[in-house]
């Protein structure tokens, strides 16, 4: 089946800092959505990027679709930033999604 | 307009007890996936209902079955319940499927402990 790989797994930054993180897949999509997962569990939509750039605010994301990969920009970050970043992927054509291990972000006041 | 609901919210059973989870849709939609997140790691796929058949499943065993109501709700049984089933189980819901192209919509979860 598709792999989803996600980098880093671990990033700790100070307040006010920019951050990059990446997601590269194994195949062609046709969708990608990326989420944030609070400390209670929730998992809160932040976008659905099949290909191209979209912003949200100090978020921002990118997917080049025929590289197979997408990244996910956070700038000035606040300590509400904190939590798990999770990028997923239809598996095998279907709505059953895909995700990767996710990356742990942690901002420092 | 409510989100997607699932109940309880905690749960704790016995190794060989079975469980039953429920999950509401947000409004409008008719599509609901099942997943299980084991501590540290991503969600993981247990299967899709719409229109009251099991529509996908992922790489889980039989002791994990679903059914869908008419009114697009789900449940989420496990039967024979194993210490590894210990997990956040999370339920989204999307629009009429659209292999691939719909977001999903992740409800609050179940916290699982077997013990």
């Amino acid at each position: 089946g598709i792999q989803v790989e996600q980098s880093p797994p671990d990033l700790i930054l100070q307040e006010g800092a920019n951050s990059t993180l990446r997601c590269n897949f194994s195949d062609s999509v046709n969708n990608l959505q990326w989420f944030h997962q609070n400390p209670w569990g929730q998992l809160i939509n932040l976008f659905y990027i099949p290909s191209g750039t979209k912003q949200n605010g100090r978020l921002s994301a990118t997917t080049v679709a025929t590289e197979r990969y997408s990244l996910l920009y956070i700038s000035s970050s606040q300590t509400t930033d904190s939590g798990v970043y999770f990028c997923a992927v239809p598996t095998g054509g279907a709505d059953g999604l895909t995700f990767g291990k996710g990356t742990h972000l942690i901002i420092q006041p | 307009d409510a989100g997607v609901t699932q109940s309880p919210t905690h749960l704790i059973k016995t190794r060989g007890q079975q469980v039953t989870l429920r999950c509401s849709p947000k409004s409008g939609h008719d599509t609901v996936s099942w997943y299980q997140q084991a501590l540290g790691q991503g969600p993981q796929f247990i299967f899709q209902y719409y229109e009251e058949e099991e529509r996908q499943r992922g790489n889980f065993p039989d002791r994990f079955s679903g059914h869908q109501f008419p009114n697009y709700s789900s449940e989420l049984n496990v039967n024979a319940l194993l210490l590894g089933d210990s997990a956040l189980y999370l339920c989204a819901s999307s629009p009429i499927p659209g292999w691939g192209t719909d977001t999903q919509y992740f409800g609050p979860g179940t916290r699982l402990t077997v013990l």
